[in-house]
C-alpha cells in the first residue's frame, strides 16, 4: 500500500514571495504518477500540477513548480510570486500506473495562507 | 463546458436513515470516482465505475455502494447512517484511457453530508 506525508499542516508566506510545500511518499511501484491539489474554501478540488515518475524533468505550471527526487521519495511544491488566491489547502497525491488504476492516495493536506 | 456537478450541495440526515448522492462527470468522460474527506481520516478513496462497472474500491463498509448509469452519471449510497459517516463526498471524473498516461482527475464541488 502506497502512503503520502505532508509534513507541514499550516504555512504562511507574504504575497509575491516563494513557499515550497514539502510531501513524501512511500511506494514499491516504478511507475506512478504524483499530483499536487488545491482545495480553496469553495471545497473543489482543483489540479495543480503533475508529475510522472519516469520523467526525470520536473513540471512546471507557469508559477508552480516542483522538485521531485525520486530516490528519495520526495516531491515537494514551489509557489513563486505567492498571489491571495493561492491561499488554500494543498493536497500532495499519489496514482499508481498502468491498466485501470483511478485511485488516489492523498496526504493530510498543508493549509497554506498567503498575506498581504 | 460543464465541469463535475454534484447535488446536493448539502444534506442532513439522521442516525439510521439512508442517503442518496448524485455526480454528473465532465461530458465525454467515462471514469466516476468518489472520495470521502473528514477533518480526522482526511481523503479516502471510496470506489470508482467506469462503463457502468465498479472497477476499484476502497476500505469502506458495505453500507456504502455506488452505481452508474450508461450516460456515466453516477450515484452513491450510503444506508443505516453513522454519526461518523458526516463528511464532505467528493466526486472526480476523469476520461480513463487504456493507461492514464495524460490523464487528469477533475474534481466537483462536494456534498457536505451532516448525520445527525
Amino acid at each position: 500500500a502506497q502512503t503520502v506525508t505532508q509534513s507541514q499542516p499550516e504555512m504562511s508566506v507574504q504575497e509575491a514571495e516563494t513557499v515550497t510545500l514539502s510531501c513524501t511518499y512511500d511506494t514499491s511501484e516504478n511507475n506512478y504518477y504524483l499530483f499536487w491539489y488545491k482545495q480553496p474554501p469553495s471545497r473543489q478540488m482543483i489540479l495543480v500540477i503533475r508529475q510522472e515518475a519516469y520523467k526525470q524533468q520536473n513540471a512546471t505550471e507557469n508559477r508552480f513548480s516542483v522538485n521531485f527526487q525520486k530516490a528519495a521519495k520526495s516531491f515537494s511544491l514551489k509557489i513563486s510570486d505567492s498571489q491571495l488566491g493561492d491561499t488554500a489547502m494543498y493536497f500532495c497525491a499519489f496514482m499508481k500506473s498502468g491498466g485501470s488504476n483511478y485511485k488516489l492516495t492523498f496526504g493530510k493536506g498543508t493549509l497554506l495562507t498567503v498575506n498581504p | 463546458k460543464a465541469g463535475v456537478t454534484q447535488t446536493p450541495r448539502y444534506l442532513i440526515k439522521t442516525r439510521g436513515q439512508q442517503v442518496t448522492l448524485s455526480c454528473s462527470p465532465i461530458s465525454g468522460h467515462r471514469s466516476v470516482s468518489w472520495y470521502q474527506q473528514t477533518p480526522g481520516q482526511g481523503l479516502q478513496f471510496l470506489f470508482e465505475y467506469f462503463s457502468e462497472t465498479q472497477r476499484n474500491k476502497g476500505n469502506f463498509p458495505g453500507r456504502f455502494s455506488g452505481r452508474q448509469f450508461s450516460n456515466s452519471r453516477s450515484e452513491m449510497n450510503v444506508s443505516t447512517l453513522e454519526l461518523g459517516d458526516s463528511a464532505l463526498y467528493l466526486c472526480a471524473s476523469s476520461l480513463a484511457g487504456v493507461r492514464p498516461t495524460n490523464e487528469k482527475l477533475f474534481f466537483g464541488s462536494g456534498t457536505q453530508l451532516s448525520v445527525l
